[in-house]
């Protein structure tokens, strides 16, 4: 499968500032990533939908003003949660797919934000 | 909105038992995958299950899809301490890649 990796692991912030969450596909070219989100005890809920060289496609509910991504190269993806508050902690976790088998999803290890 | 039912939602047993996890949809899935999720990381694919009625194995682990692709099980046969974790099915919709996550079974096996 394929080998993911989130930065940072772990993050503290204020309520209002913004943080950035970076999502990178180490051993293969990933034309679609996914962000998710997974709450305390709860499963994971789909935010987005991210495609290399295009907008990205949010899940109802979600707030492309405030979930910002970016998915500026085959490698990288990138979640900003702006004008953060407390109830945007969350466990934030990214995947990608791969080559013919792309219903199979590859999950980064998570970032925990935590915003107080 | 397509939703993914588990049962149960948590499951606590003993080293040696067998156990069955099931994932129920009202919905038709174009495949259906489990993962297993420890605390703090994301979820590890365990398995995808394409066509009707098929099984996998994966050692003690066995996976049915359903014949009509809407439910799914996952059984364990004697159940190990490191079995312990969260078992998740996720159903792909319309082809389109994206998964839609069932809400969850949480194992504590005891040794």
């Amino acid at each position: 499968g394929a080998v993911v990796s989130q930065h940072p692991s772990r993050v503290i912030c204020k309520s209002g500032t913004s943080v950035k969450i970076e999502c990178r596909s180490l051993d293969f070219q990933a034309t679609t990533m996914f962000w998710y989100r997974q709450f305390p005890k709860q499963s994971l809920m789909l935010m987005a939908t991210s495609n290399e060289g295009s907008k990205a496609t949010y899940e109802q509910g979600v707030e492309k003003d405030k979930f910002l991504i970016n998915h500026a190269s085959l490698t990288l993806s990138t979640l900003t949660v702006t004008s953060a508050h407390p109830e945007d902690s969350s466990f934030y976790i990214c995947s990608v797919t791969q080559g013919a088998t792309r219903y199979e999803q590859y999950f980064g290890p998570g970032t925990r934000l935590t915003v107080t | 909105t397509q939703l993914l039912e588990q049962s149960p939602q948590f499951l606590s047993i003993q080293e040696g038992e067998n156990l069955t996890v099931y994932c129920n949809s009202s919905s038709v899935f174009s495949s259906l995958q489990w993962y297993r999720q420890e605390p703090g990381e994301g979820p590890v694919l365990l398995v995808t299950v394409v066509t009707g009625g098929e099984v996998k194995k994966l050692k003690r682990l066995t996976f049915q899809f359903g014949d009509a692709r809407k439910d799914s099980s996952l059984h364990i046969t004697a159940a190990q301490p490191g079995d312990t974790g969260l078992y998740l099915c996720a159903g792909e919709v319309d082809s389109s890649y994206k998964l839609i996550f069932g809400s969850g079974t949480r194992l504590l096996v005891r040794p």
